[in-house]
């Protein structure tokens, strides 16, 4: 595997279920994103992890819960979502001590709330 | 809030240059600008960056004014495959992380 990968790339969820979904990043990096890009949106950042720690979270909902228990994986738990919830979440990590270190982003998971 | 400004679309002929204009007129002087672009529902894909200096690489140019306050990148001969959303993202250098804060971007439609 190279890059970022992130699984599920599809997931239909009911109201009431506990997901998560899975981010993993096979560069060396130390810094991880969550973004959220709604239909017809600008990507919207959520979270975001430096060396394992969260550093910025804005002003997200507590129904979704991110997870970094090392700095090559990064988890979004999902419980009781809303239908307008459904969107494209994408995970990016970067180096975060340079000036070069470009987010380089995963494929997304494509997510609809029923 | 985003502190760039793209037209929302644009049309190019397949085989010509593309011209990908932006504006960034409160830019600071230690600020980036980066392009990226989103092939439909896809993750976005790095292009370019630069600072003061123009860049060129594999996939483009980035042309940036004197007073910085505006950029242009090219895709030198667009194919089909270029059609996506082309986002320019100003970033502020170094910090403990290079986050990025996306706006509308431009819609880049190569026609055959």
């Amino acid at each position: 595997e190279t890059g970022v990968t992130q699984t599920p790339r599809h997931l239909v969820m009911g109201m009431t279920n506990k997901k998560s979904l899975k981010c993993e990043q096979h560069l060396g990096h130390n810094a991880m994103y969550w973004y959220k890009q709604s239909a017809k949106k600008p990507l919207e950042l959520m979270f975001v992890y430096s060396l394992e720690e969260r550093v910025e979270n804005n002003s997200v909902p507590s129904r979704f819960s991110p997870e970094c228990p090392n700095s090559s994986h990064l988890f979004l738990h999902l419980h009781t979502l809303q239908p307008e919830d459904s969107a494209l979440y994408l995970c990016a990590s970067s180096q975060g001590v340079t000036s070069g270190g470009n987010p380089y982003f995963g494929p997304g998971t494509r997510l609809t709330v029923l | 809030d985003a502190k760039t400004t793209q037209p929302p679309s644009m049309d190019c002929a397949e085989g010509r240059a593309a011209n990908l204009p932006c504006n960034h007129s409160t830019i600071s002087g230690n600020e980036y600008v980066y392009w990226y672009r989103q092939i439909h529902s896809q993750g976005p894909q790095y292009i370019i960056h630069g600072l003061k200096n123009n860049e060129t690489n594999e996939m483009a140019s980035l042309i940036i004014t004197e007073d910085r306050k505006s950029s242009t990148l090219i895709l030198p001969h667009a194919t089909l495959r270029d059609t996506a959303v082309y986002y320019c993202i100003v970033r502020v250098a170094g910090g403990a992380t290079n986050k990025l804060i996306f706006g509308t971007g431009t819609l880049l439609a190569v026609q055959p």
